[in-house]
């Protein structure tokens, strides 16, 4: 068990929908990553929160918006669902921002799937 | 931009064999880390072994060692004694990056054990 939590585990829904992906960092870490595991495209770092605010943004689309709480958790939100946003997402988290050590712990994931 | 690459998709080994899955990486960063994470057919992502950019000695985590050769960019990865339970993805990671503190993930090789 990483200590990294990730709610729900299953997810199905239709295109056009909105949907969100919430995240708890293991204890003490203040970093928050999301990544997409998908077929065609692999594992893709997403966005990246830290003590609340916006660290780093990858490939992640404009549909697409996350935010961390004063408690640190983060959630992922999804709207205007099509068929190839459905993949395996990952929050990893770790204790600081930067460093070449700052092992990342990944939460079990959130299997999305559009029908 | 940093790069990770995995040129073997899939692969058998013996059980109780040694495998080594290989990894070459690109970057122009003068220090990064090395990952790999094994992802088992559940789906999560878990951390196995982390070599740094100025570790001189190999990284090793009991079964698990890195085979790290910084002049050829490679950062292979070694099971000894491989297990039943070896058989999942293997993914390849380098980070963190300039642009932030992303991992950059290959596209994974699949060990499958034979008993």
């Amino acid at each position: 068990d990483s200590g990294v939590t990730q709610t729900p585990k299953h997810l199905i829904t239709a295109t056009g929908q909105r949907v969100t992906l919430r995240c708890s960092p293991r204890s003490g870490d203040l970093s928050v990553y999301w990544y997409q595991q998908s077929l065609d495209q692999g594992l893709q770092f997403l966005i990246q929160y830290y003590n609340g605010e916006e660290r780093a943004k990858g490939n992640i689309l404009e549909r697409f918006s996350a935010q961390q709480f004063p408690d640190l958790h983060s959630e992922l939100n999804l709207s205007s669902l099509e068929l190839g946003d459905s993949a395996l997402y990952f929050c990893a988290s770790s204790v600081a921002p930067s460093s070449p050590t700052q092992l990342q712990y990944f939460g079990a994931g959130t299997r999305l799937s559009v029908l | 931009a940093q790069k990770i690459t995995q040129t073997q998709p899939g692969m058998f080994v013996q059980e109780k064999e040694a495998v080594t899955l290989d990894c070459t990486y690109d970057t122009s960063d003068q220090s990064y880390g090395l990952f790999w994470y094994k992802q088992p057919s559940s789906g999560e992502m878990i951390f196995l072994i982390y070599q740094g950019s100025y570790d001189e000695q190999n990284a090793t985590e009991g079964r698990y060692s890195l085979n790290f050769q910084k002049a050829r960019k490679s950062a292979n990865l070694v099971i000894s004694a491989s297990q039943l339970g070896d058989s999942a993805m293997y993914f390849c990671a380098i980070g963190p990056g300039a642009a932030g503190n992303k991992l950059t993930f290959g596209g994974g090789t699949r060990v499958l054990v034979k008993p």
